[in-house]
């Protein structure tokens, strides 16, 4: 079956260190995003990718990096820079270009917590 | 920038019809969509529009007014399992989306 897998589903950080959320997709789509989710708000966008080996900041790029080194994986990776970044991670896929009008897919979410 | 508008929370009864509005201010304009999300939950895709008009997929509609920058979507014979979150999502020409802060709609019996 073809979809977008994340792990983990739940990860606790100490203060201090950088941890990267995993994404990979087998549906051949040549976009991928991630959003941070906080609670009762909805999806701010951290980094996009229209095609491989290159990617985009979104609005709350700070704090975060990416790589698209593979067509099918686009991990993120939380720095001991970002302030605040307990929060439910999504990351997202869309069949053709990123200019192209398709929905976009997501995976189940990794629940980051700061301890 | 893009900024979008939608009510926090909504209730409706089961059996009935309900209407969640969205305004939003974009340039360059390449579609609207909006999701489905329920509690702890990813996103699921309901339904899109890019030309003004109306949009019907079985018990879900949605709306759009490029010129109003505004989109509705319309759910009728509301159950119990469509309480949850509905985002709105607009799509610029440089492929970026940018989601409102979604709302939470309560069904009750």
């Amino acid at each position: 079956d073809g979809g977008i897998t994340q792990s983990p589903k739940y990860l606790f950080r100490k203060e201090g260190q950088n941890v990267t959320l995993s994404c990979e997709q087998n549906l051949n789509h040549d976009a991928m995003y991630w959003y941070r989710q906080d609670p009762g708000q909805g999806l701010r966008l951290i980094y996009y990718s229209q095609i491989v080996n290159d990617f985009q900041k979104g609005d709350i790029a700070e704090g975060y990096s990416v790589s698209r080194e593979k067509k099918e994986s686009f991990p993120l990776t939380v720095t001991s820079a970002q302030k605040n970044p307990t929060a439910f991670y999504l990351c997202a896929s869309i069949e053709g270009p990123g200019l192209s009008v398709h929905e976009q897919f997501f995976g189940p979410g990794t629940r980051l917590t700061v301890l | 920038g893009q900024n979008i508008d939608q009510p926090t929370e909504m209730t409706a009864t089961e059996g009935a019809i309900v209407q969640i509005n969205c305004t939003y201010q974009t340039s360059g304009f390449n579609g609207l969509f909006w999701y489905q999300q329920h509690a702890a939950e990813a996103p699921t895709f309901l339904s899109y529009n890019v030309l003004d008009g109306l949009e019907e997929k079985g018990r879900f509609s949605s709306f759009l007014s490029r010129s109003k920058g505004y989109s509705y979507l319309l759910l009728k014979e509301l159950q119990m399992k469509d309480s949850a979150s509905y985002l709105c999502a607009v799509k610029n020409n440089a492929g970026k989306s940018t989601f409102g802060d979604g709302t939470t709609l309560t069904v009750k019996p």
